[in-house]
């Protein structure tokens, strides 16, 4: 799976939009880019993923650049409860049977504001 | 549908003992993975279990971990005997057999304290 660099930490203001970049430049063509978070004392959550067209659902939209080589996880409308640590991984998908592991790497802490 | 359910939620047991968590997918889920994120690292990828088979079992750290499935429903994963390091969170996750994307749940995780 190609690595991603994201960084360290965010601030946000509460209601305000939270953008949070992740570069993979070594993506390949095959590979999706999926966003987990982890709101503290509980375990991994899973939020969105696209393979090059920009997603939305209820948590959030992904923007993924034309070359893909990054994209950026935006919350709308960021509450205090969005406050964890979110991890951005590109992976590969079996296309049958079952799927192959995830690997985080060390994630951006947001951290909403009041 | 119930979540996956992990237990204990906290352990602290003394170095060499043994410690047993236990993980109770959703009902269903052939995939079970185990992961952990001890102090100030990474969450790792310990091993993935398809029903009761052993898929991968390439991040286990030592012959110290032993993970089971018996009958392909809840797993769990012995540590015996514990070391210091071994501290850490631990986590399960399931998801169905063919995975769409995204159907990975994990559970709240075990938080496992050796002193």
């Amino acid at each position: 799976d190609a690595k991603t660099t994201q960084p360290t930490s965010m601030d946000c203001a509460e209601g305000r939009a939270a953008n949070l970049p992740c570069n993979h430049s070594t993506i390949s063509g095959n590979e999706y880019v999926y966003w987990y978070r982890q709101i503290h004392s509980q375990g991994p959550q899973y939020i969105i993923h696209g393979l090059k067209n920009n997603e939305t659902n209820e948590m959030a939209s992904l923007i993924i650049t034309e070359d893909r080589k990054s994209s950026t996880l935006i919350l709308p409308h960021a509450t205090l409860r969005d406050t964890a640590v979110y991890y951005c991984i590109v992976r590969d998908v079996f296309s049958s049977g079952s799927a192959r592991q995830l690997t985080f790497g060390s994630g951006t802490q947001l951290t909403v504001l009041p | 549908e119930a979540g996956v359910t992990q237990f204990p939620s906290h352990s602290v047991i003394e170095k060499g003992q043994t410690v047993t968590l236990r993980c109770d997918p959703i009902s269903g889920h052939d995939n079970l993975y185990w992961y952990r994120r001890v102090m100030g690292k990474e969450i790792k990828f310990l091993l993935h279990f398809v029903k009761e088979s052993k898929q991968d079992e390439s991040g286990m750290p030592n012959n110290r971990f032993l993970a089971e499935r018996t009958g392909g429903t809840y797993s769990t994963l012995k540590v015996q005997p514990a070391e210091l390091e071994d501290s850490g969170v631990y986590f399960c996750a399931s998801s169905p057999r063919q995975v769409p994307h995204g159907s990975y749940t994990f559970g709240s995780g075990t938080r496992l304290t050796v002193v």
